[in-house]
């Protein structure tokens, strides 16, 4: 059974910084591309950053160019995303989502909040 | 950026219905088209891949089509469990992108 597992949200203020992760389990992790979806409270989905299954390639939303950072650790089957100079519309419900065939997501993670504020 | 519009953003119908949503690109994306449900405080569950395919343990009443720039999701019986919002995604090229969604109401 495909688990995915975020954590690491919390509480932070602006211009901070968090890293989260998102351990997986019941696939080989190594050879599927993984993505990070956000959502605001009260909000529709939003895509933020894609890497592929061995880590050398990313890519990454306009809205957090820059400030975020996609990685892997295939030894460790964990998923990252370090979320630097944190802005309030950065507020939300993270996803980790594992993808099938190009792009498309075929099992999501529960989700960890992010909330940024002073 | 590819921008998906999903309409209607929200509908009311009833147990039994059949329910059609469209999905439209602003340029062609060929089949590389997802949908996905939501329902409140849950993370999403994810329906169709490649515009007509169905994920594995979904069921049959829910169906995609489409190619190109126009989609559509069918939900040929509605049940009381697919109340819920509904997302298409593009993955033809990056950034991915969502529709706006659509909510799924009780009439």
């Amino acid at each position: 059974e495909v688990q995915l597992v975020e954590s690491g949200g919390g509480l932070v203020q602006p211009g901070g910084s968090l890293r989260l992760s998102c351990a997986a389990s019941g696939f080989t992790f190594s050879i599927y591309a993984m993505n990070w979806v956000r959502q605001a409270p009260g909000k529709g989905l939003e895509w933020v950053s894609a890497i592929s299954g061995s880590g050398g390639n990313t890519y990454y939303a306009d809205s957090v160019k820059g400030r975020f950072t996609i990685s892997r650790d295939n030894s460790k089957n964990t998923l990252y995303l370090q979320m630097n100079s944190l802005r309030a519309e950065d507020t939300a419900v993270y996803h980790c989502a594992k993808v099938r065939g190009p792009a498309a997501v075929d099992y999501w993670g529960q989700g960890t909040l992010v909330t940024v504020s002073a | 950026d590819i921008q998906m519009t999903q309409s209607p953003s929200s509908l009311s119908a009833s147990v039994g219905d059949r329910v059609t949503i469209t999905c439209r690109a602003s340029q062609g994306i060929s089949s590389w088209l997802a949908w996905y449900q939501q329902k409140p405080e849950k993370a999403p569950k994810s329906l169709i891949y490649d515009a007509s395919s169905l994920q594995s343990g979904v069921p049959s009443r829910f169906s995609g089509s489409g190619s190109g720039t126009d989609f559509t999701l069918t939900i040929s019986s509605l049940q009381p469990e697919d109340f819920a919002t509904y997302y298409c995604q593009q993955y033809n090229s990056y950034p991915l992108t969502f529709g706006g969604g659509t909510k799924v109401e009780i009439k």
